[in-house]
């Protein structure tokens, strides 16, 4: 079974460019989470959708950052414009359905220089 | 803001030890997960508890849940340097989706 496909793996601009990433989730997952994780925290969820409906984006800065999910599969998350902290690595999941376990990516390493 | 908070944040030990490390989280869940990282293997799942459920084993792991105290315990028997890595605990909560927030981590260090 394959996994999850996220690319880039990397990634490094300047500040007030635009970046995104792409997601491809397990086959047949409903759920698909995108989280940040800075070096030394633990992830921080930013959207999950289910099917292509948003379930939780509660910590995405609207401002700059949107994802989107077509026809409940592929999702990609943009961020514009970029500022330094958003330097972190930016992790794809997805789960069979909500409340099972959550399949990750290897992510996208970020630096905004 | 995060669900879960793990403790200790760090922790060394001899190959062959136990590792203990604790999760204490807010508010009602539906499950809470384990879940381990290195810079090998990225992020993987090790073990899911649901709410009604008070230990659960996989192989050298032993996880309990008191939900009255909102905590959770996983325990990593006869450890080996392979098990050198962070542990997270997720919290899936919430009455209308299910979100799963993970919690600051434990950095687990074993030594030969």
């Amino acid at each position: 079974e394959a996994g999850v496909a996220q690319s880039p793996r990397y990634k490094i601009i300047e500040k007030r460019q635009s970046v995104a990433f792409w997601c491809n989730p397990i086959s047949g997952h409903a759920t698909l989470y995108w989280y940040q994780q800075i070096l030394g925290q633990g992830p921080k969820l930013l959207i999950q959708f289910q099917n292509n409906g948003v379930v939780d984006d509660s910590q995405l800065p609207k401002d700059r950052f949107s994802a989107e999910r077509l026809k409940g599969v592929d999702s990609t998350l943009k961020i514009q414009p970029a500022k330094l902290e958003d330097s972190a690595v930016y992790l794809c999941a997805s789960s069979l359905w909500a409340n099972t376990e959550a399949f990750f990516g290897q992510g996208t390493r970020l630096t905004v220089v | 803001s995060q669900q879960g908070e793990e403790d200790p944040q760090a922790l060394s030990i001899q190959e062959g030890e136990n590792a203990t490390m604790n999760c204490s989280y807010k508010t009602s869940i539906n499950n809470l997960q384990w879940y381990r990282q290195n810079s090998g293997r990225g992020l993987v799942h090790l073990i899911l508890i649901r709410s009604n459920e008070r230990e659960k084993h996989s192989g050298r792991l032993r996880v309990t849940l008191d939900t009255s105290k909102k905590s959770s315990s996983l325990l990593i028997t006869a450890s080996r340097a392979a098990d050198t890595a962070s542990y997270f605990c997720a919290t899936d909560a919430g009455a209308a989706g299910n979100k799963l927030t993970f919690g600051g981590g434990t950095r687990v260090l074993v030594k030969p």
